[in-house]
This record gives C-alpha cells, sequence and structure tokens, in this order.
C-alpha cells in the first residue's frame, strides 16, 4: 500500500514569511498527525486530527500555526508568519484509529529553513 | 506528566557486535512503549511496541526490548549489528489516557553508528 506521502521536501523561505506543508495520509486511515522535529530532538506533536474534527492542538502555537483536514482526507499545516526558531522538520503521521494500539505510519517530513 | 529518557546521544559498535540502546521512562499510569528507527530521509519505522502483554517484546530486523518496571527501564537490544542498522533510534511512549489518548511522546533519541 502506499504510504504517508509529504510535499514539498525541503522548503527554504525568510523570516517573517508564509509557508504552507501538504500531507497525504495512507488511505482508510481516521487519524491523522502533524509533528514538528527540531535537530537533535524528538518529534513533537502539534495537533491530531480525527477525521476532519481537531482532537489535540494543545502544543499548536495558535498565533502562527494553523491547520485543516477538509473532507476528512488531506491535510494543510500552515506557517504565517515564520520565524527562525521555525526551522525543523515537519511529519506528517496517520493511524487507521486514535487509540494507543494502532501504529502510526510516518511520512518522510517536509525540511523547513527559515533565514 | 510522561516522559522518556535516552541515556546515550549516541552509540558506536562494530559490525557483528551487540547493540543495547538503553531508555528510562516515566509514567503515572501504565505504559504503553515503543521504540522507532528513523534512517536519513526516511519516515520513522516502528520497530517493536510493549502494551502490557509480554515483557520480552520481539521486534523486527533482530531488535527485541525487555520491560521493566522495577528500573522503569526499556532497552533496545539485538544481538548482532550489521551495517544497515545504522540510524536514530528514538524510544516512545504513549499518552495513553482521557483524551490524549494515543499521542506519542518521543525521547531525544540515539544515533547508532556500525563500524564495519
Amino acid at each position: 500500500e502506499a504510504g504517508v506521502a509529504q510535499s514539498p521536501r525541503y522548503k527554504i523561505i525568510e523570516k517573517r514569511q508564509s509557508v504552507a506543508f501538504w500531507c497525504n495520509p495512507i488511505s482508510g486511515h481516521a487519524t491523522l498527525y502533524w509533528y514538528q522535529q527540531i535537530l537533535g530532538q524528538g518529534p513533537k506533536l502539534l495537533i491530531q486530527f480525527q477525521n476532519n474534527g481537531v482532537v489535540d492542538d494543545s502544543q499548536l502555537p495558535k498565533d502562527r500555526f494553523s491547520a485543516e483536514r477538509l473532507k476528512g482526507v488531506d491535510s494543510t499545516l500552515k506557517i504565517q508568519p515564520a520565524k527562525l526558531e521555525d526551522s525543523a522538520v515537519y511529519l506528517c503521521a496517520s493511524s487507521l484509529d486514535w487509540a494507543e494500539a494502532y501504529e502510526q505510519y510516518f511520512g518522510p517530513g517536509t525540511r523547513l529553513t527559515v533565514t | 506528566a510522561q516522559s522518556v529518557t535516552q541515556l546515550d546521544s549516541h552509540v558506536s559498535v562494530s559490525e557483528g557486535t551487540p547493540v543495547l540502546l538503553r531508555c528510562n521512562y516515566s509514567s503515572s499510569y501504565s505504559p504503553s512503549l515503543f521504540w522507532y528507527v528513523q534512517h536519513p530521509n526516511k519516515g520513522l519505522q516502528l520497530l517493536l511496541k510493549y502494551t502490557s502483554a509480554a515483557t520480552l517484546v520481539k521486534g523486527i530486523n533482530g531488535f527485541e526490548a525487555e520491560f521493566k518496571k522495577s528500573e522503569t527501564s526499556f532497552h533496545l537490544t539485538k544481538p548482532s549489528a550489521h551495517m544497515s542498522d545504522a540510524a536514530e533510534y528514538f524510544c516512545v511512549v504513549s499518552d495513553n489516557y482521557g483524551g490524549s489518548q494515543g499521542n506519542l511522546i518521543f525521547g531525544k533519541g540515539t544515533k547508532l553508528s556500525v563500524k564495519p
């Protein structure tokens, strides 16, 4: 089966610019996650969707980050305006459902560099 | 709050020798624990998971981990390292109660190098 797809793979922007990332989860997966992985650290959950509803966005910096999952399939994560500290790899993951018993499958990530 | 601590940021072994990657966890509840591997420019892949069944968990590619509640540890081992094992390994605990069920909390990672 096809895995989690993400685009673009790399993005370089200047601070205060905006950027958007796209994720296409595995077909049939109800739960979608966005993680931020700063260099030298483990991934940190930003937001979790169940179908097209938000389950957990407690660690999403809502003053500059936004995410949506229209129609419960693809998702976009936006940063506006970007700061230097947003430089990181943004990972998308999906699972059949949201309980811990269901394995999360990760995409290859988008590496963002803010200059 | 749940957390994991990976005790080594970098481990280097020779091909054919044993691998030990150490992880300690902190949890107020009965935890679910995982090990993920991340190869360069590839997505994270689940190696194995512990969900309160057998304390010795076998995963893919010959890896295994043992859950020790008395030591709050979940160390990852492999009897014989292969060059293809070189990657970054993450110990993960699941925030498995209430509305955050299923959320993964990652350690900082251990980079494994394998020398020929």
